[in-house]
């Protein structure tokens, strides 16, 4: 498996401003995902982050709103731009370890917009 | 693209009981089948997962069987204690690809 780690942990923001998430690994990783995770719900995949190259979003996700950036193999972030109270969710990062299959999430970090 | 059905929703159990939760999926691509326990305010766990060239998979008190011709797979879980009390998600991967389809989720309630 891989330790992820997630910053923040929690935000409380403003409509209209945006917040970046970081997701940090602790070792080379072949694949990035964002997810949302609304309340009760399952898990909605927003996007591929790629490294050196632009993310491959998932139907419904654009990148104008949710910009994703991956500069490294262990590294990534995600900005969940002009933001609304529709935009208040869980936000997790998960990856696929190097050689491995399996996919492992981060702590996740729950964004309250008022 | 890829479809899966979980059930039930919601399953509560007496402590020491069986739970069973299942799963179905739609693309006989699909070869690979993770589960993950999200306890509550935490990230989802991977707990267990088979491959589509085997038919039952067991670790302790957790199982998972997969059906490929009828396309369903579940999650057994033996001798339940509170500590259970998770919500339970099972997922469908295409082969060559490393993105799961996951199920709604399953709210396991083990009362001691």
């Amino acid at each position: 498996s891989a330790v992820i780690s997630q910053k923040p942990s929690r935000d409380i923001c403003q409509r209209g401003t945006s917040l970046t998430i970081q997701c940090q690994v602790d070792s080379q990783v072949t694949m990035m995902f964002w997810y949302r995770q609304q309340p009760g719900q399952s898990l909605t995949l927003i996007a591929t982050a790629n490294q050196g190259s632009e993310a491959t979003y998932e139907s419904g996700f654009v990148i104008d709103k949710f910009p994703i950036s991956r500069p490294n193999l262990t590294f990534s972030t995600l900005t969940v731009s002009n933001m609304s109270p529709e935009d208040s969710s869980i936000y997790l990062c998960s990856v696929v370890p190097a050689g491995g299959t399996e996919q492992y999430f981060g702590p996740g970090t729950r964004l309250t917009v008022t | 693209g890829e479809n899966v059905e979980q059930h039930p929703s919601t399953l509560s159990v007496q402590e020491g009981d069986s739970a069973v939760i299942k799963c179905t999926y739609s693309d006989s691509a699909s070869n690979y089948f993770p589960w993950y326990k999200q306890e509550l305010g935490k990230r989802p766990q991977l707990i267990i997962d088979i491959r589509s060239n085997v038919g039952e998979k067991k670790d302790q008190r957790i199982a998972v069987t997969l059906n490929k011709t009828a396309k369903h797979f579940s999650l057994h879980i033996t001798e339940t204690q509170p500590e259970d009390s998770a919500v339970y998600f099972c997922a469908a991967t295409s082969g060559g690809s490393y993105i799961p389809t996951f199920g709604r989720g399953t709210s396991l309630i083990v009362h001691p």
